[in-house]
């Protein structure tokens, strides 16, 4: 199906632990971006990428690390996981340049992490 | 540097009634979007609303609409004809310069309930 897709929805994991989460987009956006989100906080941005091969960080950066070697995929791995980076995890995609400059993100519908 | 602020954790509004929910921001850009996204309780985020930072109206969307105050440096959302359906979270953010890359801020978030 069409779309951006997030796997796994679910996860728990322990400390120290490394965890990936995947993110595939149908549309051939060039942008994609990965937000956390906490109460009290709202989403921020981890990291984010304009293109296959070119990666940014974003706000909260630390203990993540990201890729894009293909357009349509954008994982997100914590490379040893903690307990402060248990938070619902959203992975959003689109197009730029657009002339009114509304380029609205579409998002995954969220992985939901648990670092015991 | 570029902030979103919503200073309503949380709103009540009766059914069939009308009500805004505030947002201010800073950003030093002449360039810049705003955008309302709705989180209702399943988690997905659904786009609602833009307002590019030179159109000369407020934008609107059925029943939504942005009331843009430039001065203010505010852009609230008005639902009007509030529907149980309407009960999520709601947040507010903003892009950066031209929004050629699609990279957002997002406020905290004010989680509305409709009452019946």
């Amino acid at each position: 199906d069409a779309g951006i897709t997030q796997s796994p929805r679910y996860k728990i994991t322990e400390t120290g632990r490394q965890v990936t989460l995947m993110c595939h987009q149908t549309w051939s956006h060039s942008y994609m971006f990965w937000y956390r989100q906490d109460l009290g906080h709202g989403l921020r941005l981890i990291y984010y990428s304009a293109a296959a091969d070119i990666t940014d960080k974003g706000e909260v950066p630390d203990g993540y690390v990201v890729s894009r070697s293909k357009t349509e995929n954008f994982p997100l791995t914590l490379e040893s996981a903690t307990r402060s980076q248990t938070s619902v995890y959203f992975c959003a995609s689109t197009l730029a340049g657009s002339p009114s400059g509304a380029n609205v993100l579409t998002f995954g519908a969220g992985s939901r992490l648990t670092v015991l | 540097a570029q902030k979103i602020t919503q200073t309503q954790p949380g709103m009540f509004v009766q059914e069939k009634e009308a009500v805004t929910l505030d947002c201010t921001y800073d950003t030093s850009d002449p360039s810049y979007g705003l955008f309302w996204y709705k989180q209702p309780s399943s988690g997905e985020m659904i786009f609602l609303i833009y307002q590019g930072s030179y159109d000369q109206q407020n934008a609107t969307e059925g029943r939504y609409s942005l009331n843009f105050q430039k001065a203010r440096k505010s852009a609230n959302l008005v639902i009007s004809a509030s529907q149980l359906g309407d009960s999520a979270m709601y947040f507010c953010a903003m892009s950066e310069r031209g929004n050629q890359g699609g990279k957002l801020i997002f406020g905290q978030g004010t989680e509305l309930s409709v009452k019946p």
